[in-house]
């Protein structure tokens, strides 16, 4: 079991360009769960996936931020026009009860300059 | 509204000595409750975790936690760390109907020394 695989581990863009991050959960959990670390603001959550359908997006910025989940095997996490304050570390996580016990991944390191 | 403290930003204890880390929550419910470290560069691994029963759970590494209902906590334990114990530790909660949402506290970074 490899675990949950986040790529790239570290992504550097210019202010305005697209950022685009994947997650593989582990084989056969059915939920999908994304986050966001910075130092001021700490762990946030973002959005969730169960059986690949949209549960719950409370935590997405308004605008310019997009997950999707294709298949059972990955996620994407989409921020356009990326700004500055957009850096930070993004977690993947997943669980095969859609629900507390989550596996975290080891998170891409966004940097916008 | 749900909420998780962890009142000490940074511990630094001595190889060898016991250690606490202060947890206490807000939740109208029935709590679920984790603690998880994260090392440098790492994602968050789960030490422990509590759902229900025993108020003492037993975690890896020699790890514990204790829930107390009646203070609204969930104090992490050890009783001798090792300079690897060194890492960020979070305290986190879990709720919502299928317990898929979770509330992290800040984080406890803890400092071994040699």
């Amino acid at each position: 079991n490899a675990g949950v695989i986040q790529t790239p581990r570290h992504k550097v863009t210019g202010k305005g360009q697209e950022a685009t991050l994947w997650c593989e959960p582990i084989s056969g959990h059915s939920a999908v769960f994304w986050y966001r670390q910075t130092i001021v603001q700490g762990l946030e959550f973002l959005t969730y996936f169960r059986n690949q359908a949209p549960i719950d997006d409370s935590g997405m910025p308004k605008e310019r931020f997009s997950a999707q989940m294709p298949n059972q095997s990955h996620s994407t996490l989409k921020i356009q026009s990326t700004q500055p304050q957009d850096s930070a570390v993004y977690l993947c996580a997943s669980s095969d009860t859609g629900g507390a016990e989550q596996f975290f991944g080891p998170g891409t390191r966004l940097t916008v300059l | 509204a749900q909420s998780v403290t962890q009142p000490d930003a940074r511990v630094t204890v001595s190889e060898g000595a016991s250690l606490q880390l202060r947890c206490k929550y807000s939740y109208s419910g029935t709590p679920y409750l984790f603690w998880y470290v994260q090392y440098p560069r790492q994602g968050l691994q789960l030490l422990l975790k509590y759902y229900s029963g025993d108020p003492v759970v037993q975690g890896v590494n020699g790890f514990e936690a204790e829930f107390s209902k009646s203070n609204s906590s969930f104090h992490l334990r050890k009783a001798s760390v090792h300079w690897s114990d060194s890492a960020v530790y979070f305290c986190v909660l879990s709720y919502g109907s299928s317990g898929n949402k979770l509330i992290f506290g800040i984080g406890t970074l803890l400092s071994v020394k040699p």
